[in-house]
């Protein structure tokens, strides 16, 4: 059963930032690439960033291009995603995505950006 | 990376049906036919009901159903029951470069 589990999220002041981890199993997590799509409340689902399976190629979405890297360590099974900048519009939640012909979810965990 | 058009919302009583359409371009889901719908229910992470346009995983019931046109693909929810009130997104494989294309994302209400 293909399993993830985010962590790292939290309150933050504009300006700071967080690091998001991503625990995955029961799948060939090395040969699955990976996304982090986020959804602010109330609001749909915004992908925002892309790692292939060797971590060669990586996409990131506009809003976030800039404060944001993503990152993977096949070894640990693990996904990561640094967030720098933090704006009051990146609260949201955070879902760790395994890419394929279907999607792959975590149940997100949740950032929140205020002062 | 444009998001995948649908209407915002859809209604329809007990045991009657509603479709929802998932609109793109050439790019996305005109050129390939990995097209997956998910269901979310609020506080939840999306749960998959259709992939390859038509083909439900196990456990989801036959009264979900999809299809493509064109640029455009839909999925139709028949006998409508309380428990499908939820939000429904639709997403499309574009390529190596867009890997997953969604939908904005569409609130059924029953």
């Amino acid at each position: 059963e293909v399993k993830l589990i985010e962590s790292g999220g939290g309150p933050v002041q504009p300006g700071g930032s967080l690091r998001l981890s991503c625990a995955a199993s029961g799948f060939s997590f090395s040969g699955s690439p990976m996304s982090w799509v986020r959804q602010a409340p109330g609001q749909g689902l915004e992908w925002i960033s892309y790692i292939s399976t060797t971590g060669r190629t990586i996409q990131y979405a506009d809003s976030v291009r800039g404060r944001c890297t993503i990152s993977r360590d096949n070894d640990d099974k693990s996904l990561y995603l640094q967030l720098d900048s933090l704006r009051v519009d990146d609260t949201a939640v955070y879902f760790c995505v395994r890419q394929g012909s279907v999607l792959h979810w975590g149940p997100g965990t949740m950032v929140t950006v205020s002062s | 990376q444009s998001a995948l058009t649908q209407p915002p919302s859809a209604s329809g009583s007990p045991g009657q049906s509603v479709t929802i359409s998932c609109t793109g371009t050439s790019s996305d889901i005109g050129s390939f036919s990995y097209i997956s719908w998910y269901q979310q229910v609020p506080g939840k992470a999306p749960k998959l009901i259709l992939f390859e346009v038509n083909v439900r995983p196990s456990g989801v019931p036959d009264r979900f159903s999809g299809s493509k046109s064109g640029n455009t693909a839909s999925l139709t929810v028949s006998g409508l029951r309380p428990e499908d009130e939820a939000d429904y997104y639709c997403v499309s494989y574009a390529g190596t470069t867009n890997p997953s294309i969604f939908g904005t994302g569409t609130k059924v209400t029953v």
